[in-house]
């Protein structure tokens, strides 16, 4: 994706806490966007930062930090159904996101 | 609830065929947008909208057109399709700026 990274897999074991990691460019930003996707399927919306700090929803959190152009998901209690890919996607200056390629996550029981 | 329906879930054509996938919301969204997702690609933005009749070219708008008469409905047209638009298809729609997208559930579109 163009000037977001993230890591392109990680691994986990049922139960546990994973972190995954974006960077983006900090130039026009206007909201860090995370979205789930299963194999085969639409992406769905899980968190939106604007501002610093982290913000919680149950099993998964969502860290910003505007300053570091820098964000991070949280998820606790893995579950194996959290095996999925997570996408990372910057608002910017106009109506388009630009978006990470994806982590696959895997969770192993 | 909010819907975003896309015609197929699964298309096969052949090579030289028009191909038209077709998108649906009943959010009165004024953004829409159609994307391409490929592996080791990600989302890619092929054309998006932000009112009727109104269209703007994406990333990777080549061998692609749009057409949007209604605001709830947003068509990709494949002119002549090829075999390198074999892809998954995601139209999406979103209320105004900063705001999340809802997709649908996206076509597998298969050019032989």
């Amino acid at each position: 994706g163009q000037n977001i990274d993230q890591p392109t897999e990680m691994t986990a074991t049922e139960g546990a806490i994973v972190q995954i990691n974006c960077t983006y460019q900090t130039s026009g930003f206007n909201g860090l966007f995370w979205y789930q996707q299963h194999a085969g399927e639409a992406p769905t919306f899980l968190s939106y930062n604007v501002l610093d700090g982290l913000e919680e929803k149950g099993r998964f959190s969502s860290f910003l930090s505007r300053s570091k152009g820098y964000s991070y998901l949280l998820l606790k209690e893995l579950q194996m159904k959290d095996s999925a890919s997570y996408l990372c996607a910057r608002a910017g200056n106009n109506r388009k996101l630009i978006w990470g390629l994806g982590t696959s996550l895997a969770v192993n029981p | 609830d909010v819907k975003v329906t896309q015609s197929s879930r699964y298309l096969v054509k052949r090579t030289g065929e028009k191909v038209f996938l077709e998108c649906v919301q009943d959010m009165d969204h004024e953004n829409m947008f159609w994307y391409r997702q490929d592996p080791g690609l990600g989302l890619r933005l092929i054309y998006f909208s932000y009112d009727v009749k109104m269209k703007e070219k994406g990333d990777i708008p080549e061998g692609y057109s749009v057409s949007r008469e209604k605001k709830e409905r947003f068509s990709l047209i494949l002119e002549s399709a090829s075999t390198n638009q074999t892809s998954m298809y995601l139209c999406a729609s979103i209320p105004g700026r900063g705001e999340k997208l809802f997709f649908g559930s996206g076509t597998q579109l298969s050019v032989l």
